[in-house]
């Protein structure tokens, strides 16, 4: 069964550094998205991409986050000065048509 | 701002038996309705949908309802089994058209026992 590849799946990194999260989304899937949740709390919307383009982004992906489709296959989550409180576990999804999305294993972020 | 809930952090169901899960929305303009379940280590898996315009739809053992004018939905699993033991996310879109937000619950731990 085809599945959303997420790397790596834990980061360590030092509060003002730059992290950059992978995924492969399916292949014939359009529509790219990128989650988070914080330890304990629920899933969050980021960001969603279609047409290599943003369509929609939450209060939450300000300026120090960016996201890219660098080639046919990756797709990116750049946090470029992390945060204590950008700590939580990213979920990469991707999804064919709109609603029902198909998510990776998850990438945890660590910012100490 | 918690327009989806899932006001049951934890379920303990046996073996056979039926599990419902509920989650309620305050957002009017949700369309669209969406279970996850959810493993340690793992992404959410997507269970079973429902559109607004209908009350029920089922997949083998899960039936999701859907009450709009109580803006409330629940999951029923019937019977569980063990393996079925997970967190389960109620997630709620307003856009059938383009790529979607999903807007998820806190979500509910549900522990099925021998």
């Amino acid at each position: 069964e085809p599945e959303v590849t997420q790397t790596p799946s834990h980061q360590v990194t030092q509060m003002g550094q730059e992290v950059i999260l992978r995924c492969v989304p399916i292949s014939n899937h359009l529509y790219f998205y990128w989650y988070r949740q914080i330890l304990g709390q629920k899933v969050e919307f980021l960001v969603s991409f279609y047409n290599n383009e943003i369509s929609e982004k939450s209060e939450i992906f300000d300026d120090q986050f960016s996201v890219e489709r660098p080639d046919g296959s990756n797709f990116t989550l750049k946090i470029r000065s992390t945060k204590l409180e950008d700590s939580a576990m990213y979920f990469c999804a991707s999804s064919r048509g709109a609603n029902v999305l198909t998510f990776g294993a998850g990438s945890r972020l660590t910012v100490l | 701002d918690q327009q989806v809930k899932q006001n049951s952090p934890s379920l303990s169901v046996q073996e056979g038996r039926i599990s419902i899960l509920n989650c309620d929305y305050t957002n009017s303009m949700f369309d669209y309705f969406l279970w996850y379940k959810k493993y340690p280590a793992e992404g959410p898996t997507f269970l079973i949908s429902i559109s607004s315009i209908k009350d029920k739809n089922e997949d083998g053992r899960f039936t999701v309802f859907l009450n709009k004018s109580a803006k409330h939905l629940s999951l029923h699993i019937v019977p569980s089994q063990p393996g079925d033991s997970a967190v389960y996310f109620c997630a709620a879109s307003g856009d059938t058209g383009t790529a979607s937000k999903l807007t998820f619950g806190t979500g509910t731990r549900l522990q099925v026992t021998l």
